[in-house]
Parts: C-alpha cells; sequence; structure tokens
C-alpha cells in the first residue's frame, strides 16, 4: 500500500539559507499536516491543509510557510534558518471518509550548521 | 485546550515482564486517542486507536489500551514484553470535531527499555 513519501530524508543546510520540504499524501487524502520534533522531544504540531486550504495553525514561526497543490502534495518552506531549527519534519496524511487516523512519512531530517 | 501527560520519561523493564505506560489526557470535548511507536531514527507508526465503542483496544502485537473516561486515562499495557519492543511510546489526542482527524497533541513520550 502507499504511504506517505517526504523528501529529502536528510537535509543539511547552513545559517540563514532557505529549505524546502516536500510531502506527497497517501492518494484520496485530503488531509496533510506538518510537525517538528526536535532532539528528545514529543512532535510539535505546525501547521495542516484540508483540500488545499490551511484548515489549522500551530507554533509555526513567522519564517516558515506552507501551502498545498492541486495534486495534494505540500511543501513547508522554510526560510533564515537557525540552529534552533534542527529537527526532524513529519508529513501526516488523513482522510475525512475515514477519521481517526493520521499516516506519518519517514520525515525529513533537517540540520542546521 | 486538550493536552496529555505521560508520567513516565523511561520505563526499563525485564524481557517476558509485563508492563503498563500510562497516559492521561485532558479534554473538554470527546476525543480520539492514540498510541504511536516510534523507533530509533524511524517515523512515527500508528500502534492503536480508541475513537468510540469498545473501551478496551488492542493492537495486533499484543499491546492494550483501555480508555477510561472518568480517570481521563489511556495507559498502555502488554503482558509480556520482547527485546524488539524497545522503542518511543507517544501517546496522543485529537478532538474529532466534525468527524475529522484533526491535529494530534502528544504527550511528551515514553521510552521502554527492554532488558535480557
Amino acid at each position: 500500500a502507499a504511504g506517505v513519501i517526504q523528501s529529502p530524508r536528510h537535509l543539511i543546510k547552513e545559517k540563514r539559507e532557505t529549505a524546502t520540504l516536500k510531502c506527497y499524501p497517501i492518494p484520496r487524502h485530503d488531509t496533510v499536516y506538518w510537525y517538528q520534533q526536535g532532539p528528545g522531544q514529543d512532535p510539535q504540531f505546525l501547521i495542516s491543509f484540508y483540500e488545499k486550504m490551511q484548515s489549522d495553525k500551530g507554533s509555526i514561526p513567522d519564517r516558515f510557510s506552507a501551502q498545498q497543490f492541486s495534486d495534494y502534495h505540500s511543501e513547508l518552506n522554510m526560510s533564515s534558518l537557525e540552529l534552533g531549527d534542527s529537527a526532524l519534519y513529519f508529513c501526516a496524511s488523513s482522510s475525512r471518509m475515514d477519521p481517526g487516523e493520521a499516516f506519518f512519512g519517514q520525515g525529513t531530517r533537517l540540520t542546521v550548521v | 485546550a486538550q493536552s496529555v501527560t505521560q508520567l513516565d520519561s523511561q520505563v526499563p523493564v525485564f524481557e517476558e515482564a509485563p508492563v503498563e505506560l500510562r497516559c492521561n489526557y485532558s479534554s473538554s470535548v470527546s476525543v480520539y486517542l492514540f498510541w504511536y511507536v516510534q523507533y530509533p531514527n524511524q517515523g512515527l507508526q500508528l500502534l492503536l486507536k480508541y475513537l468510540s465503542g469498545s473501551t478496551l483496544v488492542e493492537s495486533i502485537n499484543g499491546f492494550e489500551a483501555e480508555f477510561n473516561k472518568s480517570q481521563t486515562s489511556f495507559h498502555l499495557r502488554k503482558p509480556s514484553v520482547h527485546i524488539s519492543d524497545t522503542a518511543e511510546y507517544f501517546c496522543a489526542v485529537s478532538d474529532g470535531y466534525g468527524g475529522a482527524t484533526n491535529k494530534l497533541i502528544f504527550g511528551t513520550g515514553t521510552l521502554l527499555a527492554v532488558q535480557p
């Protein structure tokens, strides 16, 4: 069965650079979520999209932006990177036709040096 | 606002012993409850979930959790653990508004360390 695909799996950037993370949800899933997991931390909700519209917003810095495209894939854009942005970024997808479970991707490990 | 509390940051246990990982939640609305497992350098995998109906839910690998509304708890149990169960376990809550899976609020995680 198809799963949530995230790319890249690993990314190394320097401070003040920009990074773009991509997420391809499970086919026919209409909702995408982004989470940030710092070292030794629990995942923190950043933002979500339903049918290409932002549906909820969490603790996402103003330096970050995200969108969901017509093919339902989503991108998280991160600018002016800081050392503290180093984390594992997860994307998850779900369907309102099958509530109760969000499927997670393997994550993108971002390291800012 | 919803929140999840996992009181134990680490639970050491010997192989084949029983284990309980505790989870308490707070919410003013009806909730969906989840346990996710994360192996080292891996993503989050759903272990089991409570949406409605029977308060006892089971996973395919021997874990079970019981939703207790009066105690606002959703503790995870396994009668006999294996070395391969060593992982970080996260309890999570979603408000299920509109019948959808909304954002998950995670607890701080419990490291289950199974020793031979």
